[in-house]
């Protein structure tokens, strides 16, 4: 089955520590966003990849970092300058490139749930 | 910029119709979807409109006026299942070689017995 997976589903994290959150997925797809999503907010995009070894900053990319080392793989580094980390982070891909229309949708993965102790 | 304005909370009945409406400012547009996410879960893609008028798949129908800034997800014969956050997102300009995304906050809609 194609698709995206994101884990852990849950993590917890001491103030002042780094955390990485995993994404990977077999759709083939060129491009990668990651997203925060607060209570009662939309998504914010965080970062985003539209090919292996570059990225982009998003609206709210202070405090995070990323890699983009493999197509499949865009993993998100949460660190310590991240004011207020705890929240719901998703990834989605899409074909991007020059696509336009439907076919340049965004997938999302299930999600990790951040919260800082 | 970009500005997306959806209401925050809907409620309804099962077997009834409802629309959610979604009004934007944007500065070139390529592009309106409509998401619906679960409680916990990832939005999941329902539909998407780029030209003026009405898109059908199954129970649910989207439009969009490009000139009046305007969309709405229409859900007909609603469904318990149908209970969950209904989200708007506006594809804008290309920002380097990428296209961007700008979602709304979300309309969180009940459906009740």
């Amino acid at each position: 089955d194609g698709g995206i997976t994101q884990s852990p589903k849950y993590l917890f994290r001491k103030e002042g520590q780094n955390v990485t959150l995993s994404c990977e997925q077999n759709l083939n797809h060129d491009a990668m966003y990651w997203y925060r999503q607060d209570p009662g907010q939309g998504l914010r995009l965080i970062y985003y990849s539209q090919i292996v070894n570059d990225f982009q900053k998003g609206d709210i990319a202070e405090g995070y970092s990323v890699s983009r080392e493999k197509k499949e793989s865009f993993p998100l580094t949460v660190t310590s300058a991240q004011k207020n980390p705890t929240a719901f982070y998703l990834c989605a891909s899409s074909r991007d490139r020059v696509l336009a229309g439907a076919e340049d949708t965004q997938y999302f993965g299930p999600g990790t749930r951040l919260t800082v102790l | 910029g970009q500005n997306i304005d959806q209401p925050t909370e809907m409620t309804a009945t099962e077997g009834a119709i409802v629309q959610i409406n979604c009004t934007y400012q944007t500065s070139g547009f390529n592009g309106l979807f409509w998401y619906q996410q679960h409680a916990g879960e990832a939005p999941t893609f329902l539909s998407y409109n780029v030209l003026d008028g009405l898109e059908e798949k199954g129970r649910f129908s989207s439009f969009l006026s490009r000139s009046k800034g305007y969309s709405y997800l229409l859900l007909k014969e609603l469904q318990m299942k149908d209970s969950a956050s209904y989200l708007c997102a506006v594809r804008g300009r290309r920002r380097g070689s990428a296209r961007q995304l700008t979602f709304g906050s979300g309309t969180q809609l009940t459906v009740l017995p």
